[in-house]
């Protein structure tokens, strides 16, 4: 079993719709990532989250929220889907003690029509 | 700006032959991490580099991670077509505010002919 799952893998939706991306982890890390890759631009850090209480924003957290329910869950959501936010969304998680390196789901392209 | 340059963007090689691919800060890296990443895939970690001048190996893809870690290489030996796919490097810079910082490069998309 994939240690760091994304679903949906894929989703089409249309503007101003809302939408949630759920990212889940069995790995027990303390931290978990959302980015978003566009062709050209390499990964984006949307939101990161070092342990439940805590929510940061990255370098492009506009139009994104997120939520962190448990150790193990960190969801992305688009209040209020736009064109530009048609990318490939990747969820990660690290732990933060030890000096280890992040692991990555495997992506949820997303559509914005 | 870009913090992480990452060259060269697209890189087409014959099957066999060798090809360096280069990450550059103008920041020190406290910890650089090489990922492949398959067309509409999840990343796959290669390599993480912490120490000046440190460099690892895994089959025949090396990195390594210059004296003043500023800067690092990945060279692929004979190359294959299972090697094709985004290369990407991801580094940890402190920020002016002392806050620790996760960036990446934007990709080296490598074709190996065969």
């Amino acid at each position: 079993d994939a240690d760091v799952t994304q679903t949906p893998r894929n989703r089409i939706t249309k503007t101003g719709k809302r939408i949630m991306l759920e990212c889940s982890q069995t790995k027990g890390h303390d931290r978990m990532y959302w980015y978003r890759q566009d062709p050209g631009l390499g990964l984006r850090l949307i939101y990161y989250s070092f342990d439940v209480k805590d929510i940061n924003k990255g370098e492009i957290s506009d139009g994104y929220s997120v939520s962190r329910q448990a150790q193990a869950k960190f969801s992305l959501s688009l209040e209020s889907a736009i064109p530009n936010q048609t990318a490939l969304y990747f969820c990660a998680t690290s732990d933060s003690r030890v000096l280890e390196t992040q692991y990555f789901g495997p992506g949820t392209r997303l559509l914005v029509l | 700006s870009q913090e992480l340059e990452q060259s060269p963007q697209s890189l087409i090689v014959q099957e066999g032959k060798n090809l360096t691919i280069n990450c550059t800060s103008s920041k020190t890296l406290y910890g650089l991490y090489w990922y492949k990443q398959k067309y509409g895939e999840g990343l796959i970690f290669l390599m993480m580099l912490q120490k000046g001048g440190e460099e690892k190996s895994h089959e025949k893809i090396t990195a390594k991670l210059d004296e003043k870690k500023q800067q690092s290489s990945l060279h692929i030996t004979a190359s294959q077509p299972s090697h094709a796919g985004i290369y990407l490097c991801g580094a940890d810079i402190y920020t002016q505010g002392g806050s620790e910082k996760l960036v990446f490069g934007k990709g080296t998309k490598l074709t190996v002919n065969p």
